[in-house]
This record gives C-alpha cells, structure tokens and sequence, in this order.
C-alpha cells in the first residue's frame, strides 16, 4: 500500500513569504493530522481533519497558519507570512481512526525560514 | 499543565544487549500509550500500542510497560541490533488525540 505522499521535500524562504505544502494520505484513511517538529522536539498537533471537517485546529496559529482538506483526500497547509520560529519539519499523517493501528506519518516537510 | 518526559540524553548500548527507555506524565489519565521510531528525515513510525488496563505489551524484541500509578511507560528493546538505532518517541492519548513526548536516541553500537 502507498504511504502519506508529501511535498516538497524542502523548503527555503524569506521571512513575510508565504508557502504551501501538500498531503496525500493513505487511500481510505478519513482523519488527517498536520504536525509541526521544531528540531530536538517531538511532534506537535498543529489541526486535525475528519474526512473535510476540521476536528481540532485549537493549536493552528490562525493569523497566519491556514489549511484546508477539500473533498476529503488531500490536504494543503499554508503559512502567510511566513516567521523565523516557523523553521521546522510539517508532517503529515492519517489514520483510519482507531488507535490500534497508530498514525501513518509521511516524510514531512523542511522548513527553513531565512 | 501537561507534560511528558523522556530522557533527551541519548541511549548509548552494545550490539545485544537490552535497551530500557522510559516515558513519564503529569497531568494526564490517558486511556491509551503509543511509541513511535523516527529516523532521521523521516516521519515517525507506529511500533506498539497499549491500554491502560493493560501492563505489558510485547512485539518481536519490543516490550512495553504501563503503569497508570507512576505515570510511567517503560520501552524494552532486547537483543538489540545496530538497525535499532533511531529516536524512540512515546505518544499519550489526550481526548482522543495524542500528544507526543521529544523522543530518546538510540545508538547500538556492534
């Protein structure tokens, strides 16, 4: 089975940019995780999708984080503009909603923020 | 507020030998406890899963411990392998979403 397809890989931009990254999740799999990881820390939940609702976003740094998931697959997370703080991996994972099988996570996004 | 700990000093241990890393919480009554293995540059990766009302865990070589009175997780590795070394990251549920723990680097040297 295909796993989480993330892109792009890497990221470099200037501080005030904006950027936008893309998830695939695992085909059947209705709950969408986006998490931040600064460098030395574990992941943080930064929103969570079930099919094209948002469950939670209460960690979603909403003046400039947002994130969408239309139709229910894949999902776009976008920083406008983007800050110094914000240089950290953006992982994407899903699961099909029971604990029991944990979350897939996909390779995740670099941020450097320059 | 809720914490968990785990030992951010790496885990340096010879080919064979077992592994014991440990997850503490404060402020938490979860009902389930995950561990993850990350690699570098990659995403973590789901290894075991246990309950609260369950003790022990077992998969392979891995072990888990979990005992609700310590607030504390304990991730056995036995007979390790070079292959092992990675960051071990504990996961607690918190209101059917789980807040994960920095991790433990592992490094089994042959």
């Amino acid at each position: 089975e295909a796993g989480v397809a993330q892109s792009p890989r890497y990221k470099i931009i200037e501080k005030r940019q904006s950027v936008a990254f893309w998830c695939n999740p695992i085909s059947g799999h209705a709950t969408l995780y986006w998490y931040q990881q600064i460098l030395g820390q574990g992941p943080k939940l930064l929103i969570q999708f079930q099919n094209n609702g948002v469950v939670d976003d209460s960690q979603l740094p909403k003046d400039r984080f947002s994130a969408e998931r239309l139709k229910g697959v894949d999902s776009t997370l976008k920083i406008q503009p983007a800050k110094l703080e914000d240089s950290a991996v953006y992982l994407c994972a899903s699961s099909l909603g029971d604990v029991i099988y944990g979350y897939t996570f996909g390779s995740g996004t670099r941020l450097t923020v320059v | 507020s809720q914490k968990i700990e785990q030992n951010s000093e790496a885990l340096n241990i010879q080919e064979g030998k077992t592994a014991t890393l440990t997850c503490n919480y404060t402020n938490y009554s979860p009902a389930y406890l995950q561990w993850y293995r990350q690699d570098p540059g990659r995403g973590p990766v789901f290894l075991l899963l246990i309950r609260e009302n369950e003790k022990e865990k077992r998969k392979e070589r891995l072990k888990v411990t979990f005992d609700t009175t310590l607030k504390q997780s304990l991730f056995h590795i036995t007979a390790s392998q070079p292959a092992d070394s990675a960051t071990y990251l504990c996961a607690l549920d918190s209101w059917g979403k789980f807040q994960f723990g920095a991790g433990t680097q592992v490094v089994v040297t042959p």
